[in-house]
């Protein structure tokens, strides 16, 4: 089965530093997914790490460690326009490589 | 990067009558695409996956019967919420994969069904 956590909400300011992580159990591991979702609209890829360690982006960074189940999406300088749901995923390594999502972090950044 | 669009964007309907949903990738083909079903405040489920020309293959608590998927060709998937209810209500999400390069999924923008 799988069983992907996130916490369920943060808040942070404009500026700062932010850490969203996620832990997963899941019966097949073909890489880890992030993606940000605004209401109403659909994910938009943000990162995606397959072997361990650190991703970096621009502002912001993903890190795997696949012997402990976890992630983390990292946010530097965070802008009112980082307000948004940020959702990990991890891909199976069957034939259909499914996404699975976890239950998805909303992230509120005020002035 | 590659483009999926669905069509319709909202919908409203009444209880009892069926619903269906198009999603196309426009720019690439893709083998395999996913559904989800999104409930407000809560993350992607993902219903069934669909490979081109074969039936789809669902996840356990879905109803076949309910929910028709068609994959039948490499652009065009769709599905069909049969005798919808107000519980049907949600925001179904459509994602392709082209089975190439690093496999990346793509998603569509959405479908807001509203039943009545």
């Amino acid at each position: 089965g799988q069983n992907i956590d996130q916490p369920t909400e943060m808040t942070a300011t404009e500026g700062a530093i932010v850490q969203i992580n996620c832990t997963y159990q899941t019966s097949g591991f073909n890489g880890l997914f992030w993606y940000q979702q605004h209401a109403g609209e659909a994910p938009t890829f943000l990162s995606y790490n397959v072997l361990d360690g650190l991703e970096e982006k621009g502002r912001f960074s993903s890190f795997l460690s696949r012997s402990k189940g976890y992630s983390y999406l990292l946010l530097k300088e965070l802008q009112m326009k980082d307000s948004a749901s940020y959702l990990c995923a991890v891909r199976d390594n069957t034939g259909f490589q499914k996404l699975v999502f976890g239950t998805g972090t909303r992230l509120l950044v005020s002035p | 990067g590659a483009v999926v669009s669905q069509h319709p964007s909202w919908v409203i309907c009444k209880s009892g009558t069926s619903v269906k949903i198009e999603c196309r990738s426009l720019d690439f083909q893709a083998t395999t695409m996913f559904w989800y079903r999104q409930f407000p405040k809560q993350s992607l489920m993902l219903m069934a996956t669909s490979n081109e020309g074969s039936k789809a293959t669902y996840e356990q608590g879905v109803e076949k019967d309910k929910f028709l998927i068609n994959h039948a060709s490499l652009t065009l998937s769709t599905l069909t919420v049969t005798s919808a209810h107000p519980e049907d209500s949600s925001f179904y999400i459509c994602s392709a994969r082209s089975g190439q390069g690093n496999n990346e999924q793509f998603f569509g923008p959405g479908t807001r069904l509203t039943v009545l």
